[in-house]
């Protein structure tokens, strides 16, 4: 089974709704990421928690919102979707301990807003 | 401002030559990097990684090196195998800082039979 895994793996949704990526893990870590890639672009960092009661701001966080339910759950939510939110998005996590720069990765999900 | 730049966006190789992927960063208080290799329909991967305390660092067929002065590393793959083609990342962290990293678009390799 899959240590990180990401629902929906595929989604189109409509200007302006509202919906939400779903992210889990296995992993037993304290610290969960949301990142988008476009094409031709890296990824870049939405939102980031390190626990359950912290969660910080990335680079682009503008139009998202996350929730972390619990050490294992990390959602991410596009309040009013728009077209320019089409991506594949990625959600990973890291270890508290020794190699927190290693972030292991989820599968994607892959949002079109039309 | 792109602090980690790929600055080629694809790679052909032929299988069992070496492939070199380079990556320069901008931010000198980068003093963690990592590779990424990402194949379609799935997350990236951990490569391999260097501290800025190092300037070479290798796992099995993978080598990366680290040049400080010029803010640039690159990995090397030898012998390259058609299995390792895929989207190869660069990333670069601040230890000091939240640990965040930071991504370069990316460099396409393709591993030719």
């Amino acid at each position: 089974d899959a240590d990180v895994t990401q629902t929906p793996r595929n989604r189109i949704t409509k200007t302006g709704k509202r919906i939400m990526l779903e992210c889990s893990q296995t992993k037993g870590h304290d610290r969960m990421y949301w990142y988008r890639q476009d094409p031709g672009l890296g990824l870049r960092l939405i939102y980031y928690s390190f626990d359950v009661k912290d969660i910080n701001k990335g680079e682009i966080s503008d139009g998202y919102s996350v929730s972390r339910q619990a050490q294992a759950k990390f959602s991410l939510s596009l309040e009013s979707a728009i077209p320019n939110q089409t991506a594949l998005y990625f959600c990973a996590t890291s270890d508290q301990g020794r190699n927190l720069e290693t972030q292991y990765f989820g599968p994607g999900t892959r949002l079109l807003v039309l | 401002d792109q602090q980690v730049k790929q600055n080629s966006p694809s790679l052909s190789v032929q299988e069992g030559r070496i492939s070199i992927l380079n990556c320069d960063y901008t931010n000198s208080m980068f003093d963690y990097f990592l590779w990424y290799k990402k194949y379609p329909a799935e997350g990236p991967t951990f490569l391999i990684s260097i501290s800025s305390i190092k300037d070479k660092n290798e796992d099995g067929r993978f080598t990366v090196f680290l040049n400080k002065s010029a803010k640039h590393l690159s990995l090397h793959i030898v012998p390259s195998q058609p299995g390792d083609s895929a989207v190869y990342f660069c990333a670069a962290s601040e230890r000091a800082g939240s640990y965040q990293l930071t991504f370069g678009k990316g460099t396409k390799l393709s591993v030719i039979p």
